[in-house]
């Protein structure tokens, strides 16, 4: 079956560059989510799309924004990247179903960006 | 808002010895659980899902789950492990809408 596909699979940059990551969902899915995971740590929320259009705002700082294309695939955007940025970035795909309630999300296998 | 709290971080086990990975959380309304399994370097794989019915659940790899309300836990067990099940585990709720919220993750080892 299909899974989430993310690009790149690694990304290293350099302190106030910006990065560019993608996310294409599973087919049929209509709703992203992104997600960070620092070193050692938890996976954080960061944002969500549903139809195209922002459903949820997590911890996403200001230097990020993220966007939903027609094709449902999305992308992260990062400007002045700071080494704390450094980290393993998800994307999860899942399905609307009826009166809004989200079903399963599936992971994709993350791109590790690496600010020096 | 939803909380996660998985109450060991590290768990050493020798290989085909029973394992229990032990998660409760914290919600004002009616959650979804799941646990989810990361090998190193990889990404986020569902293990099992609780989301309503039998409180008992199985799911992939020989591992089950069960959910009690009373307690608010969602403990993840498996049998006899595998030096293969060595990985980080993660516990997760959501709501009926949106976003994931995990637990901070349980290392478990299998030693041979």
């Amino acid at each position: 079956a299909a899974g989430v596909i993310q690009s790149p699979r690694h990304l290293i940059k350099e302190k106030r560059e910006t990065a560019t990551l993608k996310c294409y969902p599973i087919p049929r899915h209509d709703t992203v989510y992104w997600y960070q995971q620092g070193p050692g740590q938890d996976p954080q929320f960061l944002i969500s799309f549903y139809e195209k259009m922002q459903s949820d705002k997590g911890s996403i700082p200001d230097r990020f924004s993220a966007q939903q294309f027609s094709d449902y695939h999305s992308e992260l955007n990062m400007s002045s990247l700071e080494l704390g940025d450094s980290a393993l970035y998800f994307c999860a795909s899942s399905l609307v179903l009826r009166r809004g309630r989200t079903d399963t999300q599936y992971f994709g296998p993350g791109t590790r960006l690496t600010v020096l | 808002a939803q909380s996660v709290t998985q109450l060991d971080s590290q768990v050493p086990v020798f290989e085909e010895a029973p394992v229990e990975l032990r998660c409760n959380y914290s919600s004002s309304v009616s959650v979804y659980l799941f646990w989810y399994v990361q090998y190193p370097n990889q990404g986020l794989q569902l293990l099992l899902k609780y989301l309503s019915g039998s409180t008992l659940v199985k799911g992939i790899n020989g591992f089950e789950a069960e959910f009690n309300k009373s307690q608010t836990s969602f403990h993840l067990r498996k049998p006899s492990v595998h030096i293969s099940d060595t990985a980080e585990y993660f516990c997760a709720v959501k709501t009926s809408y949106g976003k994931l919220t995990f637990g901070q993750g349980t290392i478990l080892t299998v030693h041979p």
